[in-house]
């Protein structure tokens, strides 16, 4: 079993949708919890940060951390065609180094 | 300012050829990070530098891979006798190295996609 788990998709939406977006992971020393966009051919680029568990947003979206549950969300709210890419969670330890990844997930947003 | 560089985009090689991968982090970051990502694996870890300390090599997949880091900038990422699953696009990040914390994001570049015929 990997150590962080995220649903490959793909996810197919209509302009203006919620998207949701999720990972479970098994690792109870994770406390650092990212989501990056990555486009094709490029590489990934940080959308948003989250430390421990809470709620934070940034403009259209919206990240989750229920550490008791080991459950993070993203949200993105009135979705563009521009979103569609694949959104990758990651996480890490307290120390910080390595990042842990799941699969990714490719959404594609209809316009 | 500059992000992370990475050369050659696109490589072809041969079963058993070696490769060499170079990346450039952004200037005064201290950390440096190589991963693979590969169809049906995601974005897998390979090896951590962090200023003049042990790199971490944990994520090495076999003793086929090696990397190094020169006057703590520029890293090579060396596959020796490649096999046909080293296909993958190896992706490098840099980090200004300050143990976690918003200031210790990743930055990634924009990888070399590396095929083995």
């Amino acid at each position: 079993q990997k150590e962080v788990e995220q649903d490959p998709g793909p996810l197919s939406v209509p302009e203006g949708a919620i998207v949701s977006l999720n990972c479970t992971y098994s690792n109870s020393a994770f406390q650092y919890f990212m989501w990056y966009r990555q486009y094709s051919r490029k590489g990934p680029e940080l959308l948003m940060y989250t430390y421990s568990s809470g709620n934070k947003e940034d403009g259209r979206f919206t990240a989750q951390v229920d550490k008791s549950s080991k459950y993070i969300s993203l949200f993105i709210r009135d979705s563009q065609p521009s979103d569609s890419a694949t959104y990758l969670c990651a996480m890490s330890q307290p120390q910080g180094g390595k990042l842990i990844f799941g699969q990714g997930t490719e959404l594609s947003v209809k316009p | 300012g500059a992000g992370v560089s990475q050369s050659p985009s696109n490589k072809v090689t041969e079963k058993g050829k070696d490769v060499e991968l170079r990346c450039d982090p952004i200037s005064g970051h201290t950390a440096l990070y190589w991963y693979r990502q590969s169809l049906g694996q995601g974005l897998e870890f390979l090896i951590y530098f962090q200023g003049n300390s042990a790199p971490d090599k944990s994520g090495l997949p076999s003793d086929r891979f090696s990397a190094e880091r020169t006057g703590g900038s520029v890293s090579t990422l060396t596959i020796q006798r490649t096999q046909q699953e080293d296909s993958a696009v190896y992706l490098c990040a840099s980090s200004s190295g300050v143990a976690g914390g918003h200031t210790d994001t990743q930055y990634f570049g924009p990888g070399t996609r590396l095929t083995v015929l």
